[in-house]
């Protein structure tokens, strides 16, 4: 079974640094981008990044572009995304999916707060 | 704001056949296959449609997207209750280099 198993809930403070995961099972990890998308609470869908696998690769939406680093380790079949200062307003939950989107991790609960 | 729009909400009663619309512009929609995700209360999305059209296995035929220019269309017929859920559509962005998401409807069964 094709599968994206996400890290737990988090609760941070603000400035805090974060680093949550996305392991991926049932397929060739390396040859998939992974996204990420944020889901702010009673909002919808923003994606803020991909990379690829393979070598690294990332592509980030200029709406996150140096506040998170997506970064991968094929080796153990996992991507990741952190924060290096959190501030409140990353209080989300936070998907990663697939390339094509077909396949979504559970979501990890992000939440920030003093 | 989203740069695809879809309707806030969408209401339905048990049998009826809803459409959920979606309208984007040139640089995605009208240049990329369109996605339709439908998102259960407290879960994570799941792919409903893809490819304007096609249904990933094990999504009734109930189920039916459709694409014309720069909008899309994504029809539920016999609605049921189950159903209730959030209706996302999604599709590349050329210049974004991203995918790009509506800002999703919420449908309701009555």
């Amino acid at each position: 079974e094709v599968q994206l198993v996400q890290s737990g809930a988090e609760v941070k403070k603000p400035g805090e640094s974060l680093r949550i995961s996305c392991k991926g099972s049932g397929y060739s990890f390396a040859s998939s981008w992974i996204n990420w998308v944020r889901q702010m609470p009673g909002k919808g869908l923003e994606w803020m990044g991909s990379i690829s696998p393979t070598d690294s690769y990332t592509n980030y939406s200029p709406s996150f572009q140096g506040h998170v680093t997506i970064s991968a380790d094929k080796s153990i079949t996992t991507a990741y995304l952190q924060w290096s200062s959190l501030k409140a307003s990353d209080t989300a939950m936070y998907y990663c999916a697939r390339r094509g989107m077909d396949v979504w991790g559970q979501g990890t609960t992000v939440t920030v707060s003093s | 704001q989203s740069v695809v729009t879809q309707p806030p909400s969408a209401s339905g009663t048990p049998g009826q056949r809803v459409t959920i619309s979606c309208s984007g512009s040139s640089s995605n929609i009208g240049s990329n296959p369109v996605n339709w995700y439908q998102q259960l209360p407290g879960t994570a999305p799941k792919l409903l449609i893809y490819s304007n059209n096609r249904r990933p296995s094990g999504v009734p035929d109930r189920f039916s997207g459709s694409k014309s220019g720069t909008s899309a269309s994504l029809a539920i017929s016999g609605l049921q209750s189950e159903d209730e859920a959030d209706y996302y559509c999604g599709a590349w962005d050329d210049s974004l280099n991203g995918p790009v998401f509506g800002g999703g409807t919420r449908l309701t069964v009555l």
